[in-house]
Order: structure tokens, then sequence, then C-alpha cells
């Protein structure tokens, strides 16, 4: 089955630093990858997505980058703010007709003021 | 709030009772998924619904979980017997039947087996 793994575990970085979150999978059929952050004792929140015939994605301070030969993709967080700070999860869609996700084992990000 | 909702949000109970989850998805949704998170993981998936149907079922779902999906719209997971390691979030996602595939997940079920 669809296998993801996700680095690093935990990131800290100082307010204002750049953070990058990597992940790689391994059904080469995948051809949707979100990303999911999630606050403590709260759901995953879907903050940005990209699909396989698309490279990169953009919205503010997120991007996402997408290599389907090497099967990794990559989150890139801009000028962090100690919001940002929570555990994100990247994810890739299971080829099959339910679409479900498979998930990477999360990423503690923490933001120091 | 017109996300997706999950009742109750925390259930304890004792080992070898039987408990059931709801879960409401986004109206218009067609596709309900069920999640199970444990601490420190990502969400693993449990069994997904186009409509009515249960369309698939993970290996993770033993015989003691069964999940229904009556008319389409909310969604019941019953966990029978329950054991320690049933201690979990729960969590429910739902999404168009577009091909879009953006899930929006509930704020879940955090059940504990004393």
């Amino acid at each position: 089955g669809e296998n993801v793994e996700q680095h690093p575990s935990t990131l800290s970085v100082q307010e204002g630093d750049s953070a990058v979150i990597k992940c790689t999978y391994s059904d080469s059929a995948s051809n949707y990858f979100p990303w999911y952050k999630q606050e403590l004792g709260k759901r995953p929140q879907l903050i940005i997505d990209i699909r396989s015939n698309v490279g990169e994605k953009k919205d503010q301070r997120i991007a996402v980058t997408l290599n389907k030969t090497a099967k990794h993709f990559s989150l890139h967080i801009t000028e962090t703010q100690p919001e940002d700070s929570a555990v994100y999860f990247c994810a890739a869609t299971f080829s099959g007709s339910a679409r479900q996700l498979t998930f990477g084992s999360g990423t503690q990000l923490t933001v120091l003021p | 709030d017109t996300g997706v909702s999950q009742d109750p949000r925390h259930k304890i109970t004792k080992r070898g009772q039987n408990v059931t989850f709801r879960c409401d998805p986004i109206s218009e949704h067609n596709r309900l998924y069920w999640y199970r998170q444990t601490l420190g993981q990502g969400p693993e998936f449990l069994t997904y619904f186009q409509n009515e149907a249960q369309l698939e079922k993970s290996r993770l779902l033993s015989d003691r979980f069964s999940a229904e999906r009556p008319k389409g719209s909310f969604s019941t997971l019953e966990i029978q017997r329950t054991e320690q390691g049933d201690s979990a979030m729960y969590l429910c996602a739902s999404s168009e039947d577009r091909g879009d595939d953006e899930q929006y997940f509930g704020p879940g079920t955090r059940l504990t087996v004393t």
C-alpha cells in the first residue's frame, strides 16, 4: 500500500525565518498531495494542496513544491509567526476509487518569538 | 458552523462496553471518511462511504467495528467490546464527489477505554 515518510519530526525556527518540511511517497499513481495543520486538541485543517499536474503552488506565506519523478513534495513557510506553531501533516491519495488519504507522521513546528 | 460535526467530542468507557459515534458531514458532500488518530501520529484511514454505500474498509477495521450511513447523510461508527487499544481520536472527513479530493475534517471524538 501507500507509504508517506515525513521529515523532520520536530522543527524549531526563530520568528521571521523560513521553515521547510519534506515528504516522500511510494505510490507512483498518487496525484493529490494536501497539507494539514493541526493545533493541539483541534481538527486537522487543510492549508494548501497540490495536484500532480503542477510543480509548485503558493498561497501568501505558504508554498508547496512537488517532484513527481523523485516522488517527494515539500511545504515552505516564509516569515514564520508564533501562530504558525502546530503539527503539520503531509498526505497523499491512495490510488483507488475511495481516494483516501495516507498521512505522514507529522512535524511539530515551534516558532520562537 | 457549516463544517463537519461530530458527537460526542469525548467518550470514556470501560473495556468491554459498546460505543457509537456520529458524524454529520458538510451538506451535499457525497464522500465520507472515518480515520483514527493516535497520539503523535497522523490519521489512519478506516472506512469510506459514497452516499449510503460503504465502498472501502481498511484492514485496521476489525470485525468489532461497524459503520453505517443509512440515508447518505450522517454516519455512525460503532465499536463493540471495546479494548484499551481502541483508545484514540476518531476523525470524520467529507468531500464532494467532483474529483477534487479536498477532505474537510470534523473535530473528532476522543475515546478513552479504561
